[in-house]
């Protein structure tokens, strides 16, 4: 049973325009979600967060959204460009339990 | 530069061998993690450490051992090694919790057995 789905295993957009990228989450407890970027051969990096008690956060072109109602959260990216061709992990933490919740990932694909 | 670096980056090993993987960071975090990425599943919780002496089981914990016996360093052992455990392995470091903090990782040890 997976808690965390990233539902598109990949994303075409074209270079300058947005790229959204979702996550659904099925385990109410969790109160803390993350990104994470991952290139070829290395190993994901933090990219941002955000808390249950806020519904948006926002880091220069990256921007995460939260909607408790759906259980839904995502990522946009605007202006996309090409060096943000990567894998893009969600994860979920619940604060009684310390642990890390991964979605499988999206293949965002960068177009010029 | 403080980093967190992961030994060997490939390794290919026969079925029912012992092998570890090496976990080195020079961040000073308390808390160490291992994950495995599989396709179709992200990554899975191995075992994790919250400091020298403290060792936790992870979401897939059979089959591996972790001991920490510094803040540094939190070697993976396979005690046999199995085709299932055929995976890229991710080490990582913080100095929070896991699931309030960034993570910090290694760049991968990509493991086969055949």
């Amino acid at each position: 049973d997976q808690q965390v789905k990233q539902n598109s295993p990949s994303l075409s957009v074209q270079e300058g325009r947005i790229s959204i990228l979702n996550c659904d989450y099925t385990n109410s407890m969790f109160d803390y979600f993350l990104w994470y970027k991952k290139y070829p051969a290395e190993g994901p990096t933090f990219l941002i967060s955000i808390s249950s008690i806020k519904d948006k956060n926002e880091d220069g072109r990256f921007t995460v959204f939260l909607n408790k109602s759906a259980k839904h959260l995502s990522l946009h990216i605007v202006p996309s460009q090409p060096g943000d061709s990567a894998v893009y992990f969600c994860a979920a933490s619940a604060n009684s339990n310390y642990q890390l919740i991964w979605g499988a990932g999206t293949k965002l694909i960068i177009k010029p | 530069d403080a980093e967190i670096t992961q030994s060997p980056r490939h390794k290919i090993t026969e079925t029912g061998r012992q092998v570890t993987l090496a976990c080195h960071q020079t961040w000073n975090h308390n808390n160490m993690f291992w994950y495995r990425q599989d396709l179709g599943h992200g990554l899975r919780l191995i075992h994790y450490s919250y400091g020298v002496q403290d060792t936790n089981k992870g979401e897939v914990s059979d089959g591996y051992s972790v001991s920490r016996s510094n803040t540094e360093d939190l070697p993976l052992t396979l005690e046999s090694a199995a085709s299932s455990q055929t995976s890229v392995y991710f080490c990582a470091s913080s100095d929070t919790k896991e699931g309030t903090g960034e993570l910090f990782f290694g760049e991968g040890s990509r493991l086969t057995v055949l």
